[in-house]
This record gives C-alpha cells, sequence and structure tokens, in this order.
C-alpha cells in the first residue's frame, strides 16, 4: 500500500513568489493534516481536513496560507506571496480515524 | 496551552553505548508517540503509548511513560550507526486531533 506522498520534495524560491505543495494521503484516510517545522524547532500543527472540511486551521500563520482538499482527496497548501520566515519543511498526513498519523516525507522549502 | 519540551537536542554517542532521550510534556494527554526520521524520508512511527507506566520495547529502542509525572522516555541501548536519526516525540489529546511535537533529538552514533 502506498504512503503519504508529497510534492515537490524541495522547491526554491524568490521573496513574494507564489508556491503550491501537494500531498496525497493514503487511500481512505478521511483525516489529512498539514504540519511545518522551521529550522531547528518543533513540528507545528497547521491544520487538519476530515475529507474536504477544514476541522481546524488554528495553526495557519496567517492569510497567505491557503489550503484546500477537493473532493477529499488530494490536498494543497498555497503560499501566496512567500517571505523568507516560510522557509521549512512541510509535512502532511492523513489517518483513517482521529489518532495515529502516518506521515509523507514532507516538502524543503526555502525562501530567498 | 500544551508544551512539549524534548531533550537533548542533539547527541552524539559511540557504539555500543546507552543514552536515554527525555519527553516531557505540560498538560494531560491521552497518548504519547514517538517517530524517528532519517534525512529526505518520512517519519516513521515507532511507539505509542496509552497509559501510565506502559513500557514498549523494540529491538535496541525502549520507550516508558510516566503519565503522572508527564514523562515518556525513550532509551538506548548499545548504540549502533544504524540508529542515527531524528527522534520525536508527539503528545496527542482527543478532541484536538492534532499532535504537539518534541523539537526533535538528532541522534549520531559514532562507530
Amino acid at each position: 500500500e502506498a504512503g503519504v506522498t508529497q510534492f515537490p520534495s524541495h522547491s526554491v524560491i524568490e521573496k513574494g513568489q507564489t508556491v503550491t505543495l501537494r500531498c496525497d494521503p493514503i487511500s481512505g484516510h478521511d483525516n489529512l493534516y498539514w504540519y511545518r517545522r522551521v529550522m531547528g524547532k518543533e513540528i507545528k500543527f497547521l491544520l487538519h481536513f476530515v475529507k474536504e472540511s477544514k476541522q481546524d486551521e488554528s495553526g495557519m500563520p496567517n492569510n497567505r496560507f491557503l489550503a484546500e482538499r477537493t473532493g477529499g482527496t488530494y490536498s494543497t497548501l498555497k503560499v501566496q506571496p512567500a517571505e523568507l520566515e516560510d522557509s521549512g519543511v512541510y509535512f502532511c498526513a492523513s489517518s483513517p480515524y482521529p489518532g495515529t498519523q502516518y506521515f509523507g516525507p514532507g516538502t524543503r522549502l526555502t525562501v530567498l | 496551552e500544551l508544551k512539549v519540551e524534548q531533550n537533548p537536542l542533539f547527541l552524539s554517542m559511540q557504539e555500543g553505548k546507552n543514552y536515554t532521550i527525555y519527553c516531557n510534556y505540560s498538560t494531560t494527554s491521552d497518548r504519547l508517540y514517538w517517530y524517528r526520521q532519517d534525512p529526505g524520508k518520512s517519519l516513521e512511527s515507532l511507539f505509542v503509548l496509552l497509559s501510565n507506566g506502559a513500557v514498549k520495547q523494540e529491538g535496541r529502542l525502549m520507550a516508558s511513560l510516566d503519565t503522572k509525572a508527564r514523562l515518556s522516555t525513550l532509551h538506548i541501548t548499545a548504540a549502533v550507526h544504524d540508529l542515527s536519526a531524528t527522534y520525536f516525540c508527539a503528545v496527542y489529546t482527543s478532541g484536538t486531533y492534532k499532535y504537539i511535537f518534541g523539537t526533535g533529538t538528532r541522534l549520531k552514533v559514532l562507530a
């Protein structure tokens, strides 16, 4: 069974540009989560989808971040416009029900 | 607000030695997870600890949970190079559906 996949694995962009990260959860998992790890710090929760609905978006830093999960399958996280402090590793996780989450390999975002 | 403190942040140890990573958290939780991450790879679930006094072991790793002290430990016995990775603890509270992670411990085992 395929695990959680994320695309791209790395992204380097200029400040002010737009970047879209994609996450494909494990098939059948209704719950999808986004987390972010800024260099050397803890992994922080961003938001949680149940199917296509946002269950909790309390961790989203500001309105430059937009997450979607159309059709309740894959999810995208768009950063527009990107700022230097947005650099970090963005992790996606999925689960069939609340509890143990299965993580993807992350997307390393560098904003120059 | 739930806070999770993990230490040490970095750990360099010789093969064959023992060491412990600590994870303290500030409020009650339903379960505690330990994850391992190799560079560029997914976080791999190692252990989930559900109750006070829970102890789980897999190979050279043993995790324990003391809910009264709000402390979990990950003990490494006779370290080998293959254990080099970053280890995270994460606390989960039902109702919030999210993990609160520690800062991670970057472990390097020297041959």
